[in-house]
């Protein structure tokens, strides 16, 4: 499997606080991505990464901010959390570079967030 | 960016052969496709892509008509562990972005002894 770890596996915070979960990979890939996926909406592109400080937005990018200041470490953050932002989170990484065909997202075990 | 649908749900029995047909009717000449599996409290996993005609690995089959706005995705002789979600893409050869990386909702199969 690729190396993807994210950090924290298991998140309770409360209403309004600010909460960041990291994606650490080990493979070098330029592109890394963070998905929420819920019940009855499959997986949605949050943010995603092209490069160190290259980020563009998914489709469900409001509330949600990225960073990325070295190729390994891609960390998203909820600067006042939220009830309706309680999912669970899923980084993924790909060598796009390559061409998509030989490219496909290799993803982490995921981050299960719950907002009080 | 094609759209892509396939079934919400399937059931099967073990040792039968389950195909998955997804739709892109509007799939582009350089779009390809490819198929996740995502098992419960797991990140999707790739399994198979093509651009046409059959592609087969230790996993599955993936078959590709000429007009190529429809696809299958053949498991044979599935198990009680070949229960999950399937996510069918239709990915342009950018070379970059998120263009196609939407997932949808998938098939859930369900296989039952």
């Amino acid at each position: 499997d690729a190396g993807i770890t994210q950090s924290p596996r298991h998140k309770v915070t409360e209403t309004g606080t600010p909460v960041t979960l990291r994606c650490h990979q080990t493979e070098n890939h330029r592109y890394m991505y963070w998905y929420r996926q819920d019940p009855g909406h499959g997986l949605r592109l949050i943010h995603y990464s092209y490069g160190v400080k290259d980020t563009d937005k998914g489709e469900v990018s409001d509330g949600y901010s990225v960073s990325r200041s070295k190729t390994e470490d891609f960390l998203l953050t909820l600067e006042s959390a939220t009830s309706s932002q309680t999912s669970v989170y899923f980084c993924a990484i790909s060598d796009r570079d390559r061409g998509s065909y030989n490219s496909p997202l290799h993803f982490g075990n995921g981050t299960r967030l719950t907002v009080t | 960016l094609a759209k892509t649908t396939q079934p919400i749900s399937m059931d099967s029995y073990e040792g039968q052969e389950v195909n998955i047909t997804c739709s892109h009717n509007n799939i582009a000449t350089n779009d390809y496709i490819t198929w996740y599996q995502q098992f419960p409290s797991q990140g999707p996993r790739f399994i198979i892509q093509g651009y046409k005609t059959k592609v087969t690995n230790e996993v599955a089959s993936l078959f590709i008509p000429a007009d190529r706005k429809s696809s299958t995705l053949s498991l044979p002789r599935v198990s009680l562990s070949d229960t999950a979600v399937y996510y069918c893409l239709v990915v342009p050869d950018s070379g970059g972005g998120a263009d196609g990386l939407t997932f949808g909702k998938g098939t859930h199969l369900i296989i039952q002894p």
